[in-house]
C-alpha cells in the first residue's frame, strides 16, 4: 500500500531563513506528488505539483520541491521565509490508476521574527 | 467560477445523533471525494465518486458512514448515530473527470464535526 511520510511534525524557522519541509514517499511505482498548504480556517491549496518530466517543480509563493526518485523524497523548500508562510503543509501522492490522494500527517511550520 | 462550497462550515451534536454534510463540486467536474481530517492527523480518504459509476467506498471507517451523489452535482455525506471519535473536520473535493493520470482535486473549506 501506498504511504506518505512528512518527517517533523512542526517546524520553525526565523523570517528569512531556509524553509525545508521533508516527505517521502512509499509506492511500487512513482506516484505523482503534490504539497498542499492549509492556513487557519481555510481549505487546502495546491502549492506545487509533480507528474512527469522535470524533477524540480517550482510552485506558489515562492516554493520549489525535487524528485528523488533513489531518495523517494519530495522534499518543499523555500530560499526565505515569510510571516506569511506560517501554515500547515501536506505532502500527497497519487499513483495515477487510483482515485484517492494519499496524504501525510501534516507539518505546521511556524516563522519567528 | 464559485470553487467548492461545503455546509454548514461548523456542526456540534450529540453523541447518538444523525448528521448530514454537504458538498456542492464545483461545475463541469465530474469526480468528487471526501476525506476526513482528525486533529494533529492528515487527511484519510473516506469515499469517491466518479460520473454514473460505482462509488468506491473503501475508506469509509463503519456502516454508520454512508454518502450519496446526484449525478454530478451535490453530494451529502451522512453519519450516523454520531460518536466522540467522529469529531473532525470533513473534507470535499472535486476534480474534472478522474482517468489514467491526473486531474487536480478542488477542496471546499470543510465542516467542522464536534460530536458532545
Amino acid at each position: 500500500a501506498q504511504s506518505v511520510t512528512q518527517l517533523g511534525s512542526h517546524v520553525s524557522v526565523s523570517e528569512g531563513a531556509l524553509v525545508l519541509l521533508r516527505c517521502n514517499y512509499s509506492s511500487s511505482v512513482p506516484p505523482y506528488l503534490f504539497w498542499y498548504v492549509q492556513y487557519p480556517n481555510q481549505g487546502l491549496q495546491l502549492l506545487l505539483k509533480y507528474t512527469t518530466g522535470a524533477t524540480l517543480v517550482k510552485g506558489i509563493n515562492g516554493f520549489e520541491a525535487e524528485f528523488k526518485k533513489s531518495e523517494t523524497s519530495f522534499h518543499l523548500t523555500k530560499p526565505s521565509a515569510h510571516m506569511s508562510d506560517a501554515a500547515e503543509y501536506f505532502c500527497a501522492a497519487h499513483t495515477g490508476t487510483a482515485s484517492k490522494l494519499t496524504f501525510g500527517t501534516g507539518t505546521r511550520l511556524q516563522v519567528t521574527l | 467560477g464559485a470553487g467548492v462550497s461545503q455546509s454548514p462550515s461548523n456542526k456540534v451534536t450529540e453523541k447518538g445523533k444523525d448528521v448530514e454534510l454537504r458538498c456542492d463540486p464545483i461545475s463541469g467536474h465530474t469526480a468528487l471525494y471526501w476525506y476526513r481530517q482528525r486533529l494533529g492527523q492528515g487527511l484519510e480518504f473516506l469515499i469517491y465518486f466518479q460520473g454514473n459509476s460505482a462509488p468506491d467506498k473503501s475508506g469509509l471507517p463503519s456502516d454508520r458512514f454512508s454518502a450519496e451523489r446526484t449525478g454530478e452535482s451535490v453530494s451529502t455525506l451522512t453519519i450516523q448515530r454520531t460518536q466522540q471519535e467522529d469529531s473532525a473536520v470533513y473534507l470535499c473535493a472535486s476534480s474534472l473527470a478522474a482517468s489514467r493520470g491526473y486531474n487536480e482535486q478542488f477542496f471546499g473549506p470543510g465542516t467542522r464535526l464536534t460530536v458532545l
